[in-house]
């Protein structure tokens, strides 16, 4: 029969790299973006989140890059440390709701020790 | 409490029996959300209540899906009639009030498997 399994975008890095995730969004109108880790068998953990007036935000070791032009959102995360295994999420609230998230499919990281 | 929990972590149910999953949202949180996530795709939107208004059903996939919640307590959604591809992981989400300003907070989920 036919077999189903994972379809995710994979990324796989050596420890100690840095790590680029990206994302393409659906909506012009979008204000508000979210990056979440998600860990196997745990819920999505906000990781770090920037408005639509922003094209760069900051954190502990992660950088988050938006371009509104071509509606795209990037991850940078510095030091890729084995902790950091997990599907990545990009998350927009898109106009007309300042409530509701539409996400992404994730992309797999994978650190390699 | 001190985080969103849900209840029971895994499900397993025969086609056809109803199932009623559970979420605790964090204490003071008015917003709570369901969310979908099947194996390997992203999550998707079920349905929102912010206190005491008028849920937001938009997203549950048919009449066999309905969801209740008291005020800004314990909610619970409830499946009717299982199929199996309602086999996922349900997530439960709480956020102070909307507009959001740090999206919400995730519970680990309900792994439900209808077989």
């Amino acid at each position: 029969g036919e077999s189903v399994g994972l379809h995710l975008p994979t990324l796989s890095v050596q420890e100690g790299d840095n790590s680029i995730i990206n994302c393409a969004y659906s909506n012009s109108a979008s204000d508000y973006f979210i990056w979440y880790k998600q860990e196997s068998g745990k819920g999505p953990q906000f990781i770090i989140d920037i408005r639509s007036n922003m094209d760069k935000r900051q954190g502990q070791r992660v950088t988050v890059l938006l371009n509104k032009t071509v509606k795209h959102l990037s991850l940078q995360i510095a030091a890729t440390q084995p902790g950091d295994s997990a599907v990545y999420f990009c998350a927009e609230n898109s106009g007309g709701s300042n409530y509701k998230l539409t996400f992404g499919k994730g992309t797999l990281l994978t650190v390699n020790p | 409490g001190a985080g969103v929990s849900q209840s029971p972590s895994n499900k397993v149910t025969e086609k056809g029996k109803d199932v009623e999953l559970r979420c605790d949202p964090i204490s003071g949180h008015t917003a709570l959300y369901w969310y979908r996530q099947r194996l390997g795709q992203g999550l998707e939107f079920l349905i929102y209540f912010q206190g005491n208004s008028a849920p937001d059903k938009s997203g549950l996939p048919s009449d066999r899906f309905s969801a209740e919640r008291t005020g800004e307590s314990v909610s619970t959604l409830t499946i009717q009639r299982t199929q199996q591809e309602d086999s996922a992981v349900y997530l439960c989400a709480s956020s102070p009030r909307p507009p959001l300003l740090y999206g919400y907070t995730f519970g680990s989920g309900t792994r439900l498997t209808v077989v």
